[in-house]
């Protein structure tokens, strides 16, 4: 059963620490995007990855965000340092991609919960 | 980018009614993709629906239909049928290269 995996599904840490998230994307997957969820702002799009090369990360704040992709396997977030505003459910999807568009859906990983105190 | 709108962020529904959720998109492209994703409680994102830009004919799943405006631009889904289940967020997305979404409407479906 393919799915997007991330870790982790819940993260509680200090205003000013490191924070890395992980999504692994189902194989075969060449386009992974990362989003970014709160109440007010819906689904924000922060950055996508095709075939591993970064294509737009212009919806993140690049002063803290930081956004790789290693291997076709794995693919990062982290935030440097993190703030009580970043408080925000995180979600990695993956996709193929042919031409422009999406051959089937984009498949999302579960989230990870994110809380900055 | 593309913009994608929602403007209804509440909707309500009796059980076994029939509900149109709203979608409107501001893009200067002309083959690209629209999708309806759900968000029940668990927070998991589910594919209700897919719509080619290129395909005149509106797409259907089981009591899930759309209505595709392309020069109005517009992409509204229709709930037949509604069922307790249904109750979850709604969001409209469209890819062309990237893929954004509207604000989302959040559905409930009353017994």
């Amino acid at each position: 059963d393919a799915r997007v995996t991330q870790t982790p599904r819940h993260k509680v840490t200090e205003m000013g620490q490191e924070v890395t998230m992980r999504c692994q994307p189902i194989l075969g997957h060449n386009t992974v995007f990362w989003y970014r969820q709160t109440m007010m702002q819906g689904l924000e799009l922060l950055a996508y990855f095709r075939n591993r090369a970064p294509l737009d990360d212009s919806g993140m704040p690049k002063d803290r965000f930081s956004a790789e992709m290693p291997d076709a396997t794995l693919a990062t977030l982290k935030i440097q340092p993190s703030e009580p505003r970043d408080s925000a459910v995180y979600f990695c999807a993956s996709g193929l991609v042919e031409g422009v568009a999406l051959n089937t859906e984009a498949f999302f990983g579960q989230g990870t919960r994110l809380t900055v105190v | 980018a593309q913009t994608v709108t929602q403007s209804q962020p509440e909707m309500s529904v009796q059980e076994a009614e029939t509900v149109t959720l709203s979608c409107t998109y501001d893009t200067s492209e002309n083959n690209y993709y629209l999708f309806w994703y759900k968000q029940p409680p668990s927070r998991q994102m589910i594919l209700v629906i897919r719509q080619e830009a290129y395909k005149q004919q509106n797409a259907t799943e089981n009591r899930f239909s759309v209505n595709f405006q392309k020069a109005a631009k517009s992409f509204s889904l229709k709930i037949s049928d509604s069922q307790l289940g249904d109750t979850a967020m709604y969001f409209c997305a469209f890819m062309f290269n990237d893929m954004r979404f509207g604000a989302g409407t959040r559905l409930t479906v009353k017994p």
